[in-house]
């Protein structure tokens, strides 16, 4: 069965300091993969995809993920946060119907 | 990626009524989906709504609960029947993007039910 896995439901991190966000998927064909950020009150954006080709995908807003099949993860980085950057992050599997993980909730402090 | 608006942004209605939710897309699209957000929780689909054909719904919603229609390319209206607390949520619309994958989301609107 499809489902994604965001094992962190809350993450709190300090302004300026990295960040990864996890991300582990089942399907069961090769996956599309993507990264959305919902900020309090808005819809989902999306930041970064993943298709085919290299497994290291860059996004908007300083983002990027790689994409590890032989550990089913699609893990979301960015090597200096920002406060804004403060939102729930889902990570969503699939191609015609999406299957979104839990979320995570990230808090930056200053 | 496409503009995607929604209407009404926010309510709050009483329990037994309905609310139609619009979704206004700026760009001709085939595929359009309606998603719930229940407070603190992921997305569920609620339906798929291609134009010029009847919704498909995903197991959990009905059709008599959440009618949808879709008269053309750039519009879908998601409607919430007889509506109770347990409706209150996020209710989103999103459309699948020109590389027939990614989907775009609109900003959603927010239902309390009381």
């Amino acid at each position: 069965a499809q489902s994604v896995t965001q094992p962190d439901i809350h993450i709190t991190v300090s302004e300026g300091a990295s960040l990864e966000l996890r991300c582990n998927y089942s399907y069961g064909a090769t996956p599309y993969l993507f990264w959305y950020v919902q900020s309090p009150g808005q819809g989902l954006q999306l930041l970064l995809k993943y298709f085919s080709g290299d497994t290291l995908v860059q996004g908007i807003k300083g983002f990027e993920a790689e994409f590890k099949r032989s550990q089913s993860s699609f893990n979301l980085r960015k090597p200096s946060v920002h406060w804004s950057d403060a939102a729930e992050y889902f990570c969503a599997v699939g191609d015609n119907q999406f299957y979104f993980g839990t979320g995570t909730s990230l808090t930056v402090i200053p | 990626s496409a503009v995607i608006s929604q209407k009404p942004s926010r309510d709050i209605c009483q329990r037994g009524t309905s609310l139609t939710i619009q979704c206004q897309v700026d760009s001709q699209v085939t595929m359009m989906f309606w998603y719930r957000q229940q407070p603190g929780q992921s997305l569920t689909l609620i339906a798929t709504a291609n134009q010029g054909s009847e919704a498909t719904y995903e197991s959990g919603f009905v059709i008599d609960k959440f009618p949808i229609s879709r008269p053309n390319l750039t519009f879908s209206t998601l409607t919430v029947s007889n509506m109770s607390p347990e409706d209150s949520s996020i209710y989103l619309c999103s459309v699948m993007g020109p590389a027939g994958v990614e989907q775009y989301f609109g900003p959603g609107t927010r239902l309390t039910v009381t």
